[in-house]
């Protein structure tokens, strides 16, 4: 089965950049996807399609992606983006597949 | 405004029975595919169910032969029958919507609704 493999934790300091990773095999032949939750609400979509932002979501936060990894970039970060942030594919045989999720904190 | 929300979650002792409601706003249900997510205490999300537009629905083998989703296109509403429940099926259960084009993500989420399986 499909396994996405998160840090459990990035720290960064307000003004800095974070970097979240998605690791997996052969990753980069899937379009990976971000959602940001936090706590005591529902995730929300940040990120789609590798780099494609919703609507209203801020150009601080982008994505990409390469053959085992797949980065998602917090530009300038607030206080505000602190959060839990999950990767999700989706697998032919697995269905819909989540990492294990990246607790964002702002130092 | 599109909207989902969910209701219907309670504390059960195991092996008991529950059933979940997804109502929709803002979109109709008979035109989108929309999934069951949960998310266990302090844990990850886990995929549960989705029911496509043309009616077919798919689960995940964690609840496959357990769990019933259905919808009732008149109420605009979704559902999640759950059966012979353990207490790993204990969560915060959102319905979110798919979006299919290239790929497959979820646009829309709802606020969720607890379930909460222990004697």
């Amino acid at each position: 089965s499909y396994v996405l493999t998160q840090p459990p934790s990035v720290s960064v300091a307000p003004g800095q950049t974070a970097r979240i990773t998605c690791g997996e095999n052969n990753i980069g032949s899937k379009s990976v996807h971000w959602y940001q939750q936090k706590p005591g609400q529902a995730p929300v979509l940040v990120v789609h399609d590798d780099s494609d932002r919703p609507s209203g979501i801020s150009e601080r936060f982008s994505g990409s992606s390469s053959a085992n990894t797949a980065t998602l970039t917090i530009s300038r970060v607030e206080a505000g983006d602190e959060a839990d942030y999950f990767c999700q594919v989706w697998d032919s045989s697995s269905n819909y597949v989540f990492g294990t999720g990246t607790k964002v904190t702002v130092l | 405004e599109v909207q989902l929300g969910e209701s219907g979650g309670g504390l059960i002792q195991p092996g008991g029975s529950l059933r979940l409601s997804c109502a929709a706003s803002g979109l109709n249900v008979y035109s989108n595919h929309v999934s069951w997510v949960r998310q266990a205490p302090g844990k990850g999300l886990e995929w549960v169910s989705v029911i496509y537009s043309d009616g077919s629905v798919d689960y995940a083998d964690s609840v496959k032969g357990r769990f019933m989703m259905f919808r009732d296109d008149n109420k605009n509403t979704m559902f999640l029958q759950m059966n012979s429940l353990r207490a790993e099926d204990t969560a915060v259960y959102y319905c979110a919507r798919d979006v299919h084009g290239g790929s497959y993500y979820f646009d829309i989420w709802g606020q969720g609704t607890l379930v909460t399986v222990s004697s």
